[in-house]
């Protein structure tokens, strides 16, 4: 039962390619999440979506881009990668509902040089 | 928007004091939800709260929701080097598809 899954674990990019960041579920939960944690600012939301082919922004969602064609896979790509977005992220899901639980992915490593 | 503060941000104790951290939100919140984070981990699910006034224990750990459901507090007795790790409170504002997360409060202690 491996639940949710984030790859890679860690990533080193260069100033303005792109990368995707992956975030597989295995629960078919309806609601999944990306959220960064920077020092000091605790986990700010970026994206989240209802299900699949339904996703909006959350409080800073300038400079990715998210898509979710299948229910269990929820994908982060940064378009042209800057240094402001070296962060751990961590991927969420819960179950469709009020009173949900969120369960999160190891988190991925991003550092951009 | 929402905006979730917790304070204090760092607490450095003693083991075998106690500890308290608070939560804050601007918004009223249906319901409110804790999560530790230890070091190098991920936020992992403690409780949930959903009335107001409402006060839930477990073990050495006591959580409360304030009477106007925007603050909230999680207590702990007696730390213990296993409670070591950031604290972060989290609730949805009205619609309960976006979850934010307070800013955490993190916890050292001293053995």
């Amino acid at each position: 039962d491996a639940g949710i899954t984030q790859s890679p674990r860690y990533k080193i990019t260069e100033t303005g390619r792109q990368v995707t960041l992956m975030c597989h579920q295995t629960w078919s939960h309806s609601y999944m999440f990306w959220y960064r944690q920077d020092l000091g600012h605790g986990l700010r939301l970026i994206y989240y979506s209802a299900a699949a082919d339904i996703t909006d922004k959350g409080e800073v969602p300038d400079g990715y881009v998210v898509s979710r064609s299948k229910t269990e896979n929820f994908p982060l790509t940064l378009e042209s990668a800057t240094r402001s977005q070296t962060s751990v992220y961590f991927c969420a899901s819960r179950r469709q509902g009020m009173n949900t639980e969120a369960f999160f992915g190891q988190g991925t490593r991003l550092t951009v040089v | 928007g929402q905006q979730v503060m917790q304070i204090p941000q760092y607490q450095h104790v003693q083991e075998g004091e106690d500890f308290t951290t608070y939560c804050n939100s601007s918004t009223t919140l249906s319901n409110i939800q804790w999560y530790k984070q230890r070091p190098g981990g991920h936020p992992v699910f403690l409780i949930q709260l959903v009335k107001s006034g409402e006060v839930k224990k477990q073990k050495r750990l006591t959580f409360q929701f304030g009477e106007a459901k925007k603050n909230s507090s999680l207590h702990i007795t007696a730390t213990q080097t296993t409670d070591v790790g950031t604290y972060f409170c989290a609730g949805p504002p009205g619609g309960y598809q976006k979850v934010t997360f307070g800013t955490g409060t993190k916890l050292q202690v001293i053995p």
